[in-house]
């Protein structure tokens, strides 16, 4: 079943803070994180595995909450280069990892 | 390192006719994806394979067909296109270490744009 990620949309100001979420029905072993900046392909932000830890990439951290089935993406001091659409996937099965469903993604805008 | 191609870039079809979108990975993954998006719908799965000459179906396969014949290559067939196959395909590979970092961490082609009349 498709995560639900939150908010769909958000416009910030250039050094400005974001957190996006996203949701599951289900027990999650792990949530992966991508960005797809206009009209190019998706690219792999991040992993959060069951017990591991926060993860980290530039600015951008995650956190993975399994007894809420949910994860949050934290974008801070946002740079103009962070804009584009956020996805996160979660496994199909349980056990296996290699098929993700996608949220339907967040959109985020940075203006100067 | 090329990463994963697709070919071709850009196709319009009328509706009936069919066409294959070429995937192509050299990074030597075993497990390869074919999703379609469109506005709103985020990725979609079709298709996928976990390894040469297996293939299965993913969220939305009904219109499509695939064959990995060749461990690098992943073809994507529409048999008789229609204007809801209207959308842009991206390909996808990973691979999977054990006890690794990155399980199934999934690397994008750029995408093929295809419009149905």
């Amino acid at each position: 079943q498709q995560p639900v990620q939150s908010p769909q949309a958000v416009i910030l100001r250039e050094g400005e803070d974001a957190v996006i979420n996203c949701s599951s029905s289900k027990a999650l072993y792990s949530v992966h994180w991508y960005r797809q900046k206009h009209g190019e392909a998706p690219v792999f932000l991040m992993i959060l595995l069951k017990g591991g830890e926060q993860k980290g990439h530039e600015k951008i951290s995650a956190s993975f909450n399994e007894k809420k089935q949910q994860s949050s993406l934290y974008l801070t001091a946002s740079q103009l280069s962070y804009s584009g659409t956020y996805f996160c996937g979660t496994p199909v099965e349980s056990f296996g990892n290699e098929k993700l469903t996608f949220g339907t993604g967040t959109r985020l805008t940075i203006i100067p | 390192n090329a990463g994963v191609t697709q070919t071709p870039k850009f196709r319009v079809l009328k509706t009936g006719q069919s066409m294959t979108l070429l995937c192509a990975q050299d990074m030597n993954h075993e497990y390869m994806y074919w999703y379609r998006q469109d506005p709103g719908m985020g990725l979609r799965l079709i298709h996928y394979s976990v390894g040469e000459g297996t293939t299965a179906k993913g969220e939305v396969p009904d219109g499509y067909n695939v064959s990995r014949l060749k461990k690098q290559n992943f073809l994507l067939g529409l048999e008789s296109a229609a204007p809801s196959q209207t959308s842009v395909y991206f390909c996808a590979s990973s691979y999977s270490v054990l006890g690794g970092p990155k399980p199934y961490t999934q690397y994008f082609g750029p995408g093929t744009r295809l419009t149905v009349l």
